[in-house]
């Protein structure tokens, strides 16, 4: 059972426009939520993360919503660009449970030129 | 810069062998992972590691095992490889998260193994 669930499992976007990933939990314990941005042949890199205690966190063109009633979270990447294309994981840990990440099933987003 | 070093990028073994995944990081961090990563599944934790010796199954332990010896290695064992093991893995390493803190879990480039 996979404790973070992540959708669409695939994008497609043109270029310029918005991407959007969302993810959701159910263990209340999780209290930090990371996304990871992977290329590939590489290992998935940190991109930007979230606490409960915040709904919004933005860093350049990409932003993290946070729902916390809904255990929902989601990132926005504005201004899409080809170089964007990646997979990209939701994840979470909490500090109840040794800091272990679970992360969700990806998506793969392809930015068209 | 973290450095987290697998120490094979592609492996090919036969069924029933025992295969070693060795994986290093220079970061003197106490957390280390295994996931394995498959299209679809995302990455599921096989076991996990917060300090020497000391180490917990994650989602998905059956047939593997863990080895840490020294706080910088982290070594993932099938103990009889089967087909299914067929899969990309990936160590990773995070320090200690302080209360209230955050933390960053670094990857290494992943290990492709093919079972056949």
């Amino acid at each position: 059972q996979q404790q973070v669930k992540q959708s669409p499992q695939s994008l497609i976007v043109q270029k310029g426009g918005i991407s959007i990933i969302n993810c959701a939990y159910e263990n209340t314990a999780f209290d930090y939520f990371p996304w990871y941005q992977q290329f590939p042949g590489k290992g998935p890199a940190l991109l930007i993360a979230i606490r409960p205690d915040v709904s919004e966190k933005k860093e350049g063109r990409f932003t993290i919503s946070f729902n916390k009633s809904a255990k929902q979270f989601s990132l926005h990447i504005m201004d899409s660009q080809p170089g964007d294309s990646a997979t990209y994981f939701c994840a979470a840990s909490s500090e109840y449970n040794f800091n272990k990440f679970y992360f969700g099933s990806g998506t793969k987003l392809n930015v068209k030129p | 810069d973290v450095k987290v070093t697998q120490s094979s990028r592609y492996l090919v073994k036969r069924t029933g062998e025992k295969v070693f995944l060795e994986c290093v990081q220079d970061m003197d961090h106490e957390n280390m992972f295994w996931y394995r990563q498959d299209p679809g599944l995302g990455l599921r934790l096989i076991y996990f590691s917060y300090d020497v010796k000391m180490k917990e199954k994650g989602d998905i332990p059956e047939g593997y095992s863990v080895s840490r010896e020294k706080k910088e290695r982290f070594s993932l064992i099938l103990e009889s490889a089967s087909t299914n093991q067929t899969s990309m893995y990936l160590c990773a390493s995070s320090p200690y998260r302080p209360q209230g803190g955050n933390t960053e879990a670094f990857f290494g480039q992943g290990t492709r193994l093919t079972v056949v």
